[in-house]
């Protein structure tokens, strides 16, 4: 299995602030790489695929980038909604792995 | 609206079973695979099992291989996930999820809002 490692596990950031969560594949994916989003007590929600797709209705201040082992997810300007908890995925293989999860919280 | 509702979950003691159902609505069921995902309580996301828009296509975690079945009745919207022979580890919220193709892409872009299964004496 591909194991799917995410850095910070947590931080702590104000609003306005720009955010940057890395995730880190076990070996190359291309950019088979999804990131979603979960706030307490809600699912998951898919944020951007491929990489680097923003999916409908998230907003353009979300971004994601890389390719092959290195991932990055980043928020350009922090809003009081966006503080929860993000998971990188691989859809590369079988099983498909999330990472552990980076908890935004407020600062 | 697309949506996917979750039922069946509950207490259960180590070693019985319990049928997890996904009603579907809102989009075509038959055009998609679905898959399983549980989250232990507190912690991250684990896959559980997915399937194809046909059937034609199943997998598993190594976690649940042989005792877990997931399946599908497109005539009626519905996703399930049997689980048998139940364990403490298997305690969980357990998320119903839509692929965004009818292959296993594994792009999960329509999620229910979970079911829990307890698994206790």
């Amino acid at each position: 299995d591909i194991q799917m490692t995410q850095s910070p596990s947590s931080l702590s950031a104000s609003v306005g602030d720009r955010v940057t969560i890395s995730c880190r594949a076990s070996q190359r994916i291309a950019t088979y790489l999804n990131w979603y989003q979960q706030k307490p007590g809600k699912a998951p929600k898919l944020l951007i695929s491929a990489t680097s797709n923003l999916q409908s209705g998230v907003p353009s201040r979300f971004s994601g980038s890389g390719s092959g082992t290195d991932f990055t997810l980043t928020i350009s300007t922090l809003q009081p909604e966006d503080f929860a908890t993000y998971y990188c995925q691989e859809n590369y293989s079988t099983p498909p792995m999330f990472g552990q999860g980076t908890k935004v919280e407020i600062k | 609206e697309v949506q996917l509702v979750e039922s069946g979950g509950g207490l259960v003691q180590p070693g019985r079973s319990l049928r997890l159902s996904c009603a579907a609505s809102g989009f075509i069921f038959d055009d998609y695979a679905m898959h399983w995902v549980r989250q232990f309580p507190g912690k991250g996301l684990e896959w559980v099992s997915g399937i194809s828009w046909n059937s034609g296509s199943i997998a598993y975690a190594d976690s649940v291989k042989g005792r877990f079945t997931i399946s599908r009745d497109n005539a009626k919207n519905s996703l399930y996930l049997q689980m048998d022979s139940l364990r403490d580890e298997d305690t969980a919220s357990y998320y119903c999820a839509k692929d965004r193709e009818g292959g296993r892409d594994y792009t999960l872009d329509v999620w229910g809002q979970g079911t829990t299964v307890t698994v206790s004496s």
